[in-house]
């Protein structure tokens, strides 16, 4: 079983819809975890990071649940220009070790006029 | 400020052949990790370096190896090379071994033919 696991898609919206992407990982160790859009041929970038209480950037919303390793998403009315790869990622913070980040698959979003 | 470089951007090499890729990153971050991206994939860690030392290996043959330089910067070398070993190879680079999300270099992509 893969670490990180992600819907794997495609996922066709039209603009102004709402998009949610789903991720679970399974390391319970897992402490920090973030989502990353990746562009065509691009780097990853930070989109955010996602903590328990769930946090809110504009548009986006990011949602963990630790108790079933569950990782979520969501972006409301959505643009052309969110059209990418969404990336879930998951940091075991492992206390003076390494800091690997562990990526799913990502998820190709295509968002239509 | 310049984010983090990479050079080569693209790379053409033969079987059999020696690579060596190489970043910089953001100026005052001490950690450099690099990921390799296979297309249809997310990054895979290979290496973690922090304050010249290797602090994480991810799961690559010993043909992987790199190093961190006193001024940070990074290489990443690949002996003996592969037609599997054809993808992205991303530097990020952090503040602290645990830096709040990492910073992507635009990649190295490496074909090998």
């Amino acid at each position: 079983r893969k670490e990180v696991e992600q819907d794997p898609g495609p996922f066709n919206v039209p603009e102004g819809a709402t998009v949610a992407f789903n991720c679970t990982y399974s390391n319970s160790a897992s402490q920090s975890f973030f989502w990353y859009r990746q562009d065509c041929r691009k780097e990853p970038k930070l989109l955010m990071s996602v903590y328990s209480s769930g946090n809110e950037d504009g548009r986006f919303t990011a949602q963990l649940n630790r108790a079933s390793q569950y990782i979520s998403l969501l972006i409301r009315d959505s643009k052309l220009s969110d059209s990418a790869t969404y990336l879930c990622v998951a940091r075991k913070d492992s206390g003076g070790s390494n800091y690997k980040l562990t990526f799913g698959k990502g998820t190709l979003l295509t968002v239509n006029p | 400020d310049a984010g983090v470089t990479q050079s080569p951007t693209h790379l053409i090499k033969t079987r059999g052949q020696q690579v060596t890729l190489r970043c910089s990153p953001i100026s005052g971050h001490k950690s450099v990790s690099w990921y390799q991206q296979v297309l249809g994939q997310g990054p895979q860690f290979i290496f973690q370096y922090y304050e010249k030392e290797e602090r994480g290996r991810g799961n690559f043959p010993d043909r992987f190896s790199a190093r961190q330089f006193p001024n940070y910067s990074s290489e990443l070398n690949v002996n003996a090379l592969l037609l599997g070993d054809s993808a992205l190879y991303l530097c990020a680079s952090s503040l602290q071994l645990a830096g709040y999300g990492y910073t992507f270099g635009s990649g190295t992509r490496l074909t090998v033919v």
